[in-house]
C-alpha cells in the first residue's frame, strides 16, 4: 500500500536556484494538498487542489507554484528558492474529511 | 480568524499513567477536530476525528472529546506505553474545501 508518495525526501538547495517536488497518491483522491511545516508551528497550507487541472491558494502561496495535470500527482515548485523556504513539505490527499499523508520532503535553501 | 493552540509543547509521563492532551481553538463553528499523531521522519496519521455534533470519540485507548462552547478538545490516553511516544497534532476543520487549522503539536515522552 503506496499510499501518498513524495519524492525526494531530503535536498539542498542554493539561495535562487529553482526546483519541484512531487507528490503521487494511488488512493484517487480527488483533494490534494501541500504543507510546510516549521518548528513550534502547526502546517501551513501552501497550495491545494480540488481536482484534477485545478489548483488554489491556502494561507502561504508566496514563492511557490503549483499543478495537477493528472488527478494523482500534485507538483510544487519553487521558482527562485530562498533561505525563508527552509522547511519540511508535506502532501496530503483526501476523498473526505480525512487527509492522508505523505512522509514529508526536508529541504534546506542555504 | 481561527487559531489553535496546544499546550504543553512537551509532556514526559512514566510509563502505564492516564494522561490528557489539550487543544484549543478561538472560533466554535468548525465543522470538525481532528487528531493526529507524527512519528519522527515521518508524516502523519489520523487518529480521531470528532464532528462538532458529537462529544466525542474513542478508539482503543484513545478518547478525544469536544466542547465547542469552549473552544476546547482533549485527547485521553490511557495506560500510556513507550509506544505512543510521538508528536500530537490537533486541527479544526472550518468546513472549506477541507482545509485544517492545526496546532503546533504536543511532544509526548513516555519512560519505560
Amino acid at each position: 500500500n503506496a499510499g501518498v508518495t513524495q519524492t525526494p525526501k531530503f535536498r539542498v538547495l542554493k539561495t535562487g536556484q529553482s526546483m519541484t517536488l512531487l507528490c503521487a497518491q494511488d488512493m484517487n483522491h480527488e483533494y490534494m494538498y501541500w504543507y510546510r511545516q516549521d518548528p513550534g508551528m502547526g502546517l501551513r497550507l501552501i497550495h491545494y487542489s480540488v481536482g484534477e487541472g485545478t489548483t488554489a491558494k491556502g494561507e502561504v502561496p508566496d514563492g511557490y507554484n503549483v499543478s495537477r495535470l493528472k488527478k494523482q500527482n500534485f507538483l510544487l515548485g519553487l521558482e527562485s528558492a530562498a533561505p525563508s523556504q527552509t522547511s519540511v513539505y508535506f502532501c496530503a490527499s483526501s476523498a473526505g474529511r480525512t487527509q492522508h499523508f505523505g512522509d514529508g520532503t526536508r529541504l534546506s535553501i542555504l | 480568524k481561527q487559531e489553535v493552540t496546544q499546550i504543553p509543547a512537551a509532556l514526559s509521563v512514566p510509563e502505564g499513567e492516564n494522561l490528557v492532551l489539550n487543544c484549543s481553538f478561538t472560533d466554535s463553528a468548525i465543522y470538525n477536530l481532528q487528531w493526529f499523531r507524527q512519528d519522527p521522519g515521518k508524516g502523519l496519521t489520523s487518529l480521531l476525528l470528532i464532528q462538532s455534533s458529537q462529544r466525542e470519540q474513542t478508539s482503543g485507548r484513545l478518547n478525544a472529546s469536544l466542547d465547542k462552547s469552549s473552544g476546547r478538545s482533549t485527547l485521553y490516553i490511557a495506560a500510556s506505553q513507550p509506544g505512543d511516544s510521538a508528536t500530537y497534532l490537533c486541527a479544526a476543520d472550518m468546513d472549506s474545501n477541507y482545509q485544517l487549522i492545526w496546532g503546533a503539536g504536543t511532544k509526548l515522552i513516555i519512560k519505560p
